[in-house]
């Protein structure tokens, strides 16, 4: 089956680089989350969306952005990256938000980015 | 916000023996999904189990069951039969749902450590 799709799986950049992450969702999948894991931390939301449009938003600086495009891949961009931007990011896809229903998150393999 | 706490931050087992990794959420909901993931050294978040508030029954899967006490707010993880491969760290997650969106919300996380 297929899953969840993350571009690149190893980053480096310098400081005050920007940085572009990718996921590319399981087919039929309308929903995208943003996670970041520091080391030796649990994840921590960042943001989702849900048929293009933010749902959520969650501890992401100001310095990030994200989008959700029409064939519902999204994007996080980070800006001015700084060292304790240095984490794993993960990507996860679900279909549909809807309180009443179960819709599990699928999680991406994950990006790791190092900031040096 | 709901948080999840888990007191154990290393557990330790002899291959094929139980063990039994503790997790504490809070939240004035009443119906509500909780989770336990599982991160190998590859750093994949796996989904273990999957347990839903208002099914008093606990969830099993395979050797993998849960003691859940709404109550107490309790929900724990037990693992039978421990074999090499389980040893990894597991995050228990709460699904938190706010309006139209919602996300997960870990738990510091327990390193499991299965000796031969």
């Amino acid at each position: 089956a297929a899953g969840v799709i993350q571009s690149p799986r190893h980053l480096i950049k310098e400081k005050r680089e920007t940085a572009t992450l990718k996921c590319y969702p399981i087919p039929r999948h309308d929903t995208v989350y943003w996670y970041q894991q520091g080391p030796g931390q649990d994840p921590q939301f960042l943001i989702s969306f849900y048929e293009k449009m933010q749902s959520d938003k969650g501890s992401i600086p100001d310095r990030f952005s994200a989008q959700q495009f029409s064939d519902y891949h999204s994007e996080l961009n980070m800006s001015s990256l700084e060292l304790g931007d240095s984490a794993l990011y993960f990507c996860a896809s679900s279909r549909g938000t809807m309180k009443s229903s179960y819709n599990e998150q699928f999680f991406g393999p994950g990006t790791r980015l190092t900031v040096l | 916000a709901q948080t999840v706490t888990q007191s154990q931050p290393e557990m330790s087992v002899q291959e094929a023996e139980t063990v039994t990794l503790s997790c504490t959420y809070d939240t004035s909901e009443s119906d509500y999904y909780l989770f336990w993931y599982k991160q190998p050294p590859s750093r994949q978040m796996i989904l273990v189990i999957r347990q839903e508030a208002y099914k008093q029954q606990n969830a099993t899967e395979n050797r993998f069951s849960v003691n859940f006490q709404k109550a107490a707010k309790s929900f724990s993880l037990k693992i039978s039969d421990s074999q090499l491969g389980d040893a990894a760290m597991y995050f228990c997650a709460y699904r938190e749902v706010l309006g139209g969106s919602e996300k997960l919300v870990f738990g510091k996380g327990t390193k499991l450590t299965v000796n031969p």
